[in-house]
């Protein structure tokens, strides 16, 4: 079973809109949660971590989490084209093991 | 930024072949990894290493050996390719479970 799971599978919002993705663990050790960008043809970076409850804002980017829950979630404000890419999140626990979900493949249309 | 490189590039392979793929960091990180992603799918975690000298099985060892000779190398080795092993390959290191992991560029493979 997998240990991450994120929705919606994919995503469509205009340019301007707000994106809003969606990631939740099924294992109660995790305790840091992870979001990653991957543009196409590119390797995965790492855009916002967050392991406390409530929101965290960089920019137009803003993660939530509720621990109780495991549940985290990325919004993108005011979108861009560029921000089209396949967003990734991850989970990892203190035995070094991190859980990649299958990811969430935003496009921005113009 | 952390810089994490691998070799080749990109691959082809006939099956049954022996395949190694490469992974060098320079950031002296512990922990390193080996992923596949499939097409328009997520990572999924082959091997992993504490250390050298350590390799630890993922979720996903079948048909995959790994070495981790040094602080700064880790392989990945497929002993006898299937085409089911065509995948794009991605090598990452990182600090511990609080740090970020850095991905290297991946590496094409093309089992025929």
């Amino acid at each position: 079973q997998q240990k991450v799971q994120q929705s919606p599978e994919s995503l469509i919002v205009p340019e301007g809109g707000m994106a809003s993705l969606n990631c939740t663990s099924s294992d109660r050790n995790v305790d840091y949660f992870w979001w990653y960008r991957q543009h196409s043809g590119k390797s995965p970076k790492m855009l916002m971590s967050i392991f406390s409850n409530g929101e965290k804002e960089e920019g137009r980017f803003t993660v939530h989490l509720n621990k109780a829950s495991l549940h985290t979630s990325l919004h993108i404000r005011d979108s861009q084209p560029s921000d089209s890419a396949l967003y990734l999140c991850a989970a990892s626990d203190s035995n070094n093991r991190i859980f990649f979900g299958d990811g969430t493949q935003l496009v921005v249309k113009p | 930024e952390a810089a994490v490189t691998q070799s080749p590039r990109n691959k082809v392979a006939v099956t049954g072949g022996k395949v190694t793929l490469s992974c060098n960091q320079t950031n002296n990180h512990n922990n390193m990894y080996w992923y596949r992603q499939d097409t328009g799918h997520g990572l999924r975690l082959i091997h992993y290493s504490y250390g050298a000298g350590s390799t630890e099985k993922g979720d996903i060892p079948d048909g995959y050996k790994a070495s981790r000779p040094s602080q700064e190398n880790f392989s990945l080795i497929l002993e006898l390719a299937t085409p089911s092993q065509t995948s794009v390959y991605f090598c990452a290191s990182g600090g511990g479970h609080q740090d970020t992991q850095y991905f290297g560029p991946g590496t094409r493979l093309l089992v025929l």
